[in-house]
């Protein structure tokens, strides 16, 4: 069970902006560490999409933008297009009394209208 | 050109055993930290377990702490995961993964990922 919260499922016509949340706690977002986002199409491997909270990857394009504040962070992407039809998950570090280590969001499924 | 190549996957029984390996290659393999990552079928991804440059620091995933074993052979510039005591949950495609460079604590990110190779763990 993930300790990244996402929504399920967002859309948005060509054009538009769509945002997707991640939703931490003070052992991971909310204790300082860094989020990166990955979009997986379907069929296919996950692509890293934004690393360091907000940084973009060479050709990665700046419709793509991250953010990230307290125990959240969000993705943001403007001017929609159909071949941003994918799966997008964070991902982050947990550091608790439980252990130490590397988590995902849920994921969020991207739905061009 | 970054190329990982993912390869061993199949079908095992339950309580079965299986190694998995990633061939590397466009990159010098042994400066950067490595990682196995899973997906359940139509489900999310799950962080398995990673790897130091070096192999001397290894981490895990509760799930699968005591019963995989990740290691590499940087004189083959090659991955791989170890994988006992299967279970019907570890049904997944597993992705080996690349991490940026001077990957430490908390920071890894993975900057590159093979195709993944398909294991399904069922009697």
């Amino acid at each position: 069970q993930s300790v990244l919260t996402q929504p399920p499922s967002v859309s948005g016509a060509p054009g538009q902006r769509v945002t997707i949340s991640c939703t931490g706690s003070s052992s991971n977002i909310g204790a300082g560490y860094d989020v990166h986002w990955y979009q997986q199409l379907p069929g296919t491997a996950p692509k890293l999409l934004i690393y360091g909270n907000s940084n973009r990857p060479s050709g990665v394009p700046d419709r793509f933008s991250g953010s990230k504040s307290g125990t959240s962070a969000s993705l943001a992407i403007t001017g929609l297009q159909a071949e941003d039809e994918a799966d997008y998950y964070c991902q982050s570090y947990d550091s608790s009394l439980s252990g130490r280590f590397y988590v995902f969001g849920t994921g969020t499924k991207v739905t061009v209208l | 050109e970054v190329q990982l190549l993912e390869s061993g996957g199949g079908l095992v029984q339950p309580g079965g055993s299986l190694r998995l390996s990633c061939a590397a290659s466009g990159f010098t393999f042994s400066s950067y930290a490595m990682s196995w990552v899973r997906q359940a079928p139509g489900k999310g991804l799950e962080w398995v377990s990673a790897i130091s440059g070096s192999g001397g620091s290894t981490y895990y995933a509760d799930s699968v702490k005591g019963r995989f074993t990740i290691s590499r052979d940087n004189s083959k510039n090659t991955l791989y995961l170890q994988m006992n005591s299967l279970r019907a949950e570890d049904t997944a495609v597993y992705y080996c993964a690349k991490s940026q460079p001077y990957c430490s604590g908390g920071s890894c990110y993975s900057v590159a990922w093979g195709q993944g190779t398909l294991v399904t763990v069922s009697s």
